[in-house]
């Protein structure tokens, strides 16, 4: 049973614009949720994360949504750049258990110029 | 620069062969982690050291094998696989359990084709 489900699959956004991911978790006892971002050819890296105790957090063009009791959380990227384009991954877990995080199926976000 | 080093990058074997995919970070993290990642899907996790210590194997062949030397490496011991098994291989560390923080911090990864 998949517990975070990620949409959509693929995103094709102009320069310019806002690029918004959605994941929607089941698991009540998860308190961390990370945004990951990729490369093709590198690992994953931490783009931002937020816990439920706040609704949104923002750094710089990236901003997290969070909605408890949806139990969803979103990813907006605005001023879309072409070196934005990667696949995101979200992931819940708990805080102090990163290794049983649950990662979303992932989103290949292609920013046209 | 990520801070988990991973070696080698490119990796190919034969069923019959026996190699291994090294890993290692100097971030004083406690808790080392193993995912197998197939094109387009998200990073599946195999095995999970904390302390040094084997402490999830997420029912993976034993095929594969891990070994924590201490608590700087990870290596993940290859013998006798099969052409499916060909993926993207991530090391990821994370500061450990108990700790307020759930970031895993992965390597570049070893890109594995088993002929």
């Amino acid at each position: 049973q998949q517990q975070v489900k990620q949409s959509p699959q693929s995103l094709i956004v102009q320069k310019g614009g806002i690029s918004i991911i959605n994941c929607a978790y089941e698991n009540t006892a998860f308190d961390y949720f990370p945004w990951y971002q990729q490369f093709p050819g590198k690992g994953p890296a931490l783009l931002i994360a937020i816990r439920p105790d706040v609704s949104e957090k923002k750094e710089g063009r990236f901003t997290i949504s969070f909605n408890k009791s949806a139990k969803q959380f979103s990813l907006h990227i605005m001023d879309s750049q072409p070196g934005d384009s990667a696949t995101y991954f979200c992931a819940a877990s708990r805080d102090t258990n990163a290794g049983k995080s649950t990662f979303g199926d992932g989103t290949t976000l292609t920013v046209k110029p | 620069d990520t801070e988990v080093t991973q070696t080698p990058k490119h990796l190919v074997m034969g069923m019959t062969n026996k190699k291994s995919l090294k890993c290692e970070q100097h971030m004083g993290h406690r808790a080392m982690y193993w995912y197998k990642q197939k094109a387009k899907k998200p990073p599946e996790l195999m095995f999970v050291y904390s302390y040094e210590k084997l402490s999830i194997n997420e029912s993976v062949p034993s095929r594969f094998s891990p070994e924590c030397p201490n608590s700087s490496l990870l290596n993940l011991h290859l013998h006798a696989l099969q052409p499916e098994d060909s993926a993207l291989y991530l090391c990821a560390s994370s500061p450990g359990p108990g700790t307020n923080t759930g970031e895993l911090f992965f390597g570049e990864g070893s890109r594995l084709t088993v002929l």
